[in-house]
């Protein structure tokens, strides 16, 4: 079966802490992995997206993403966690750029002062 | 990238009825997708809307329930039927082209008493 996990639920971290959210993903062929960001009342903004080559991905707003084909994994990391950066962080698998989503469950990011 | 207009960005509707939801896109794009976002889950994909033919529907949902069309390559509609509580959710609209990843809208959020 196809599907997207992501283990955690809420991930509270203080500002300036590095971040790591975590997913994980079963997909019958070539994945095309992303992650999407949705602050409160608005829609999904993509912050990067992986099909081949460098395993290690840059996106926007200073995430980064490595894709792990052995722990089938795409973990989205940030050095230095900003307070803007509060939001619900989506992982999403594919059959290409523009093919239908199946979305992780979501990480809720909460940073403190 | 695409920009997205969805109306309405929120409504209470009385249980029975139904609502509407039109998402608008500035440039043609090849596929248009409908997702629920359900209080605290994640997004799931309701169908894909095909322009000129009918939709196609992903397993537990029906076209009874949500009827959608797409008369061309810049607009979809997303009907919600005979609504009931449980239909309160997020519905949002996607796009995409093959080479490109997806965009989407801000969503519609329905409130169903």
């Amino acid at each position: 079966a196809q599907s997207v996990t992501q283990p955690d639920i809420h991930i509270t971290v203080s500002e300036g802490a590095s971040l790591e959210l975590r997913c994980n993903y079963s997909y019958g062929a070539t994945p095309y992995l992303f992650w999407y960001v949705q602050s409160p009342g608005q829609g999904l903004q993509l912050l990067l997206k992986y099909f081949s080559g460098d395993t290690l991905v840059q996106g926007i707003k200073g995430f980064e993403a490595e894709f792990k084909r052995s722990q089938s994994s795409f973990n989205l990391r940030k050095p230095s966690v900003h307070w803007s950066d509060a939001a619900e962080y989506f992982c999403a698998v594919g059959p290409h750029q523009g093919g239908k989503l199946i979305f992780g469950q979501g990480t809720e990011l909460s940073v403190k002062p | 990238s695409a920009v997205i207009s969805q109306k309405p960005s929120r409504d209470i509707c009385q249980r029975g009825t139904s609502l509407t939801i039109q998402c608008q896109v500035d440039s043609q794009v090849t596929m248009m997708f409908w997702y629920r976002q359900q209080p605290g889950q994640s997004l799931t994909l309701i169908a894909t809307a095909n322009q000129g033919s009918e939709a196609t529907y992903e397993s537990g949902f029906v076209i009874d329930k949500f009827p959608i069309s797409r008369p061309n390559l810049t607009f979809s509609t997303l009907t919600v039927s005979n609504m009931s509580p449980e239909d309160s959710s997020i519905y949002l609209c996607s796009v995409a082209d093959r080479n490109t990843e997806a965009f989407f809208g801000q969503g519609t959020r329905l409130t169903v008493v």
